[in-house]
């Protein structure tokens, strides 16, 4: 298994740009989230989903969107890219169920906005 | 709402040293707790996670921590560290039956050969 792959790595974008990072997992997950990293701040939930044609915000989703319509894949789309959205994004996904609550995360994707 | 705090944003150790990071959680009801490992340059990877049981959980690379409900603390130990110890330790909590997983801070520990 390949675990949980995000792409790109890396990108720059400028203020006002659009971009996808995407998100996969090869794993049957029904959960999947995404985290922003930022020094001193920790890992903030951006937006979740909890199964197939479901999302729900999590603690910072403003900027963002997402979508779940299959079990694998997971993308966060910028709208409209703000250097406040500098930041390093992680996506997580685990198992429904008790006792199943451990997230794999992803290698990331680093993100410049200027 | 569940919040976590760790107070140690930066140890400096030398090798051999004992470690022990602080993690406080605030949450009325039960909860999991997790400690998760990032070293530099790479993704979050589990370290160890508290459920249920015995309240000493045992993780990876010798790390350990102690599920203390009546002071809501979940601090990580090390008897004696390593240089390859040096990462970013997050602890992490969610309520049981909340989806959302919330982290502290980090704390980045440095060894010193």
């Amino acid at each position: 298994n390949a675990g949980v792959t995000q792409t790109p790595k890396f990108q720059v974008l400028k203020t006002g740009q659009s971009m996808t990072l995407q998100c996969a997992q090869d794993m049957n997950h029904e959960y999947m989230s995404w985290y922003r990293q930022d020094p001193g701040m920790g890992l903030r939930l951006i937006h979740y989903s909890v199964g197939a044609g479901i999302t729900d915000q999590g603690e910072v989703p403003n900027g963002y969107n997402v979508s779940r319509s299959t079990t694998e894949d997971f993308p966060l789309r910028l709208l409209s890219a703000a250097p406040s959205q500098t930041s390093v994004y992680f996506c997580a996904s685990r198992q429904a169920g008790a006792g199943k609550e451990t997230q794999y995360f992803g290698p990331g994707t680093r993100l410049l906005v200027l | 709402a569940q919040s976590v705090s760790q107070h140690n944003h930066h140890v400096i150790l030398s090798e051999a040293a004992s470690l022990e990071l602080g993690c406080n959680y605030s949450y009325g009801g039960t909860v999991n707790l997790f400690w998760y490992v990032q070293y530099p340059g790479q993704h979050l990877q589990l370290l160890l996670k508290y459920f249920s049981g015995d309240p000493l959980v045992k993780g990876i690379k010798g790390f350990e921590a102690e599920f203390i409900k009546s002071k809501f603390s979940f601090n990580l130990r090390k008897p004696s560290v390593q240089w390859s110890d040096t990462a970013e330790y997050f602890c992490a909590v969610n309520a049981v039956g909340n989806e959302k997983l919330t982290f502290g801070t980090g704390t980045r520990l440095t060894i010193i050969p």
